[in-house]
């Protein structure tokens, strides 16, 4: 079965500490990436996308994910954490032909100022 | 553009009441969908839409209905309130990015408990 994995439930880092989150995906085909972010309160917002192209993707807020083909990976990155970027976080796949996602269980992030 | 509306934000009901949970979009997308968010389960897809008139069924259909009447519109129907459909749910909509993808835009959430 098609499964999206995130390695993390909740990850504790102080301001200024780098952050990655580990995402693996289980699917056969040529597959679409995303990472999503949900602030305290509020909904999904697209933090950065992989449809094709240069493997690292760079998004909003300083984000950036790299996709790794052999791997079934796509981690997201950022060198320096804010507070403000406590938050859970979502990594979601979809195959190239198709346009349903498949979530992974989140990461929550919490950044101690 | 408001983007993607949900209504209510909040609702409490009781076990075997009915409610619709309301969802608008002002992009034009063809595509809409309905989530439901359980803590540590990530969202799971209970159904989605293809245009207007045109829906079917996602992960976990079971215990709701939709209908697709305009490409705005896309609500969702609870019959029968059972306390596993206490949820965060969320409605989305998505367009083709440049032919290569859909990117789906989420709304701001219903928080559903049944009691």
């Amino acid at each position: 079965a098609q499964s999206v994995s995130q390695h993390n439930h909740h990850v504790i880092l102080s301001e200024a500490a780098s952050l990655e989150l580990g995402c693996n995906y289980s699917y056969g085909g040529t597959v679409n990436l995303f990472w999503y972010v949900q602030y305290p309160g509020q909904h999904l917002q697209l933090l950065l996308k992989y449809f094709s192209g240069d493997p690292l993707v760079k998004g909003i807020k300083g984000f950036e994910a790299e996709f790794i083909k052999s791997k079934f990976s796509f981690n997201l990155r950022k060198p320096s954490v804010q507070w403000s970027d406590t938050a859970e976080y979502f990594c979601a796949v979809t195959l190239s032909n198709d346009y349903k996602l498949s979530f992974g269980a989140g990461t929550t992030v919490t950044v101690r100022a | 553009n408001a983007g993607v509306t949900q209504t209510p934000k909040f609702r409490i009901l009781k076990i075997g009441q009915s409610m619709t949970l309301q969802c608008t979009q002002d992009m034009n997308h063809n595509y809409m969908y309905w989530y439901r968010q359980d803590p540590g389960m990530g969202l799971k897809l209970i159904y989605y839409s293809v245009g207007a008139g045109i829906t079917d069924k996602g992960e976990v259909p079971n215990g709701y209905n939709v209908s697709r009447s305009t490409t705005e519109d896309f609500p969702l129907r609870l019959e029968l309130a059972a306390p596993s459909q206490t949820s965060v749910y969320f409605c989305a909509s998505s367009y083709r990015d440049r032919g290569r993808g859909e990117t789906q835009y989420f709304g701001p959430g219903t928080r559903l408990l049944v009691l």
